[in-house]
């Protein structure tokens, strides 16, 4: 099973900071790397797919990159409602496994 | 759009069986997805359950294996998940999501499912 860690666990940023979140697997995975939100009492949501591909609707602040064991996720110039958890996803090898989640506040 | 609705009992006795329902709307059960269910322990994270697609093929996370089973019901354009001998454990907002090629898409709302006597 591939297992996914990513950093940090929680943050506390300011509107308008640049937030960066990061994701390595355990094993390499390529870019079969997806990237998701979820708000307070919502389900997630697709943010990036194939670690760098935006989903249809979502806004152009965020961003991701990376490939093989190690990946980011970008926020440039934080909004109040990106406040989230924030969770990785890898569809390289089955089990599919995500991360264990960024809490993002909004200090 | 593809639009998701779970359904089910929100309450299950320790060693009975949950059985949910998830509704399609926008897309057919039968396209070229496949159709997953994840859940979600209160105030922790995402686990993945299994997957199936129209023909019937499954994949199972195998720390779940022995206790699961999906099915699709093309008439309903809907397909369902059954967890058997639950435990206090298997508490949890389960979702269904549709993979379009890796990813999920598209999310139910969830539906809440608590194990308890």
């Amino acid at each position: 099973e591939i297992v996914l860690t990513q950093s940090p666990d929680f943050q506390s940023v300011t509107p308008r900071a640049k937030v960066t979140i990061t994701c390595r697997a355990s094993h390499v995975i390529g870019t079969t790397l997806h990237w998701y939100q979820q708000k307070p009492d919502q389900s997630p949501k697709l943010l990036i797919k194939y670690a760098s591909q935006s989903f249809s609707g979502v806004p152009s602040r965020f961003s991701g990159s990376g490939s093989g064991t190690d990946f980011t996720l970008t926020i440039n110039s934080l909004e109040a409602e990106d406040a989230a958890t924030y969770y990785c996803h890898q569809s390289s090898s089955l089990p599919w496994t995500f991360g264990q989640g960024t809490k993002v506040e909004i200090k | 759009q593809v639009q998701l609705q779970e359904s089910g009992p929100g309450l299950v006795k320790p060693s009975g069986t949950l059985s949910l329902t998830c509704a399609v709307s926008g897309a057919s059960i039968s396209s070229n997805n496949w159709w997953s269910w994840v859940r979600q322990p209160p105030g922790k994270g995402l686990e993945w359950i299994g997957e199936i697609y129209h023909s019937g093929s499954t994949n199972y996370n195998p720390s779940l294996k022995s206790r699961v089973t999906m099915s699709v019901d093309k008439s309903r354009n809907q397909f369902s998940l059954i967890l058997r001998s639950v435990t206090a454990a298997d508490t949890a907002m389960y979702y269904c999501a549709v993979t379009v090629n890796g990813e999920f898409d598209n999310w139910g709302q969830g539906t809440l499912v608590t194990v308890s006597s």
